[in-house]
């Protein structure tokens, strides 16, 4: 099946900081989610991007389909961006429509 | 803003028990997903349904488990004799269609399942 690698396993910012996750994927996706799960364990959607750019507040995200890759960016960072940020696809050969995820990137902010 | 809910929040069993997990997807969605995930790892694919049956599952889901749509808002996972590797957070999701063979997923809040 699909392979989802996450970059970094862990980062740790101060407040006011910006950031950049990484997600890497091992075949074509038909789909690709950014979750981010907060400390109460919710996952939160935060954007659905298989290919192109894409901007919500402070967060973006940007996804390379051909090069199979897609980056979130975090900019100036606050404590309740704290969490893991999950990338999830769904591969485009694959059969049904399950999401794969990565490991996740575990985000600390510091005030 | 329509979400996908799931009740309870938590719950805890002695190993052995049965326990039901509720969902209730957003109306008008049409495929259901449960997921799980152990304390610490990544969230692995369940089992996906659709039109009343099981479309897709994965090597986790095994005899013990299976899933329900008694009636047209919820929609259950039961696992019949949990284990206590079965502890973790279950996720119900629901799937919108943008068309093209482009689709979104939504989570619930999920259940936290403790087994002793």
């Amino acid at each position: 099946g699909i392979q989802v690698e996450q970059s970094p396993p862990d980062l740790i910012l101060q407040e006011g900081a910006n950031s950049t996750l990484r997600c890497n994927f091992s075949d074509s996706v038909n789909n690709l989610q950014w979750f981010h799960q907060n400390p109460w364990g919710q996952l939160i959607n935060l954007f659905y991007i298989p290919s192109g750019t894409k901007q919500n507040g402070r967060l973006s995200a940007t996804t390379v389909a051909t090069e199979r890759y897609s980056l979130l960016y975090i900019s100036s960072s606050q404590t309740t961006d704290s969490g893991v940020y999950f990338c999830a696809v769904d591969g485009r050969f694959a059969s049904g429509s399950r999401l794969t995820f990565g490991e996740g990137t575990q985000l600390t902010v510091n005030p | 803003e329509p979400e996908v809910t799931q009740t309870p929040s938590h719950q805890v069993t002695q190993m052995g028990q049965e326990v039901i997990l509720r969902c209730v997807p957003i109306s008008n969605h049409l495929y259901f997903y449960w997921y799980r995930q152990i304390l610490g790892q990544k969230v692995e694919f369940l089992v996906s349904f659709y039109n009343n049956e099981i479309s897709e599952k994965s090597e986790i889901f095994d005899d013990q488990f299976s899933v329900e749509r008694p009636d047209g808002s919820n929609f259950t996972l039961k696992i019949r004799s949990t284990k206590l590797e079965d502890s973790a957070m279950y996720f119900c999701a629901s799937l919108l269609s943008r068309g093209q063979g482009r689709w979104e997923q939504f989570f619930g809040p999920g259940t936290r399942l403790t087994v002793l």
